[in-house]
């Protein structure tokens, strides 16, 4: 079955870098769209950006515009989020998730566990 | 952007109640709504997309309804293993706004 594995979190100064990775295993990787999607602790869910099965289609959220980029290696079933100049707002569980649907209408459908960002000095 | 607004933000209920959660988006989503079911330490769980086609293996006791602005998730029968924060999530376009999250408790 569909399963997906979060991995890269961690303690983080701000103004610094990380980067997550997303490991896809038992579907056709490149026919899905792909999302981060993130969550502070004892709060709600925000999503962060997506990213289509071929990587042509990139939308970001305007919290993270500018200073975050989605990618995808459909070769190894991976898909990755590069998070620059990182601030304390930006600590949270980060999940990703499989977007199933057509191209214009995807819901997602499969989360990983989670990986924990933590950002402070 | 169009905003995603649940209530209540909270309830307590009995086992074998029927919970009724809304969510109200500011602008007409057609039917591009989801629901999203999640327990503490875990990750979220999709119940219902398309506003009111039910995932596979989601429990019957669980219902969508609604198009355009005004959507409605409801529990038949609340059971134990109901308790959670339950989101509703536009998929319509970018943003994917989610709502701010309902948590139902068992009284």
């Amino acid at each position: 079955q569909a399963q997906l594995v979060e991995s890269g979190g961690g303690l983080v100064k701000p103004g610094g870098s990380l980067r997550l990775s997303c490991a896809a295993s038992g579907f056709s990787f490149s026919d899905f769209y792909m999302s981060w999607i993130r969550q502070a602790p004892g709060k709600g869910l925000e999503w962060v950006s997506y990213i289509s099965g071929s990587g042509s289609t990139i939308y970001y959220a305007d919290s993270v515009r500018g200073r975050f980029s989605i990618f995808r290696d459909n070769a190894k079933n991976s898909v990755y989020l590069q998070m620059n100049s990182l601030r304390a707002e930006d600590t949270a569980v980060y999940y990703c998730a499989r977007g199933s649907g057509s191209s214009w209408s995807w819901r997602e459908d499969c989360w990983g566990q989670g990986t924990l960002v933590t950002v402070s000095s | 952007d169009i905003q995603m607004t649940q209530s209540p933000s909270s309830l307590s209920a009995s086992v074998g109640d029927r919970v009724t959660i809304t969510c109200r988006a500011s602008q007409g989503i057609s039917n591009y709504l989801a629901w999203y079911q999640q327990k503490p330490g875990k990750a979220p769980n999709l119940l219902i997309y398309a506003a009111s086609t039910l995932q596979s293996g989601v429990p019957f006791r669980f219902s969508g309804s609604g198009s355009g602005t005004d959507f409605t998730l409801t529990i038949s029968s609340l059971q134990p293993e109901d308790v959670a924060t339950y989101y509703c999530q536009k998929y319509d376009s970018a943003p994917r706004t989610f709502g701010q999250g309902t948590k139902v408790e068992i009284k």
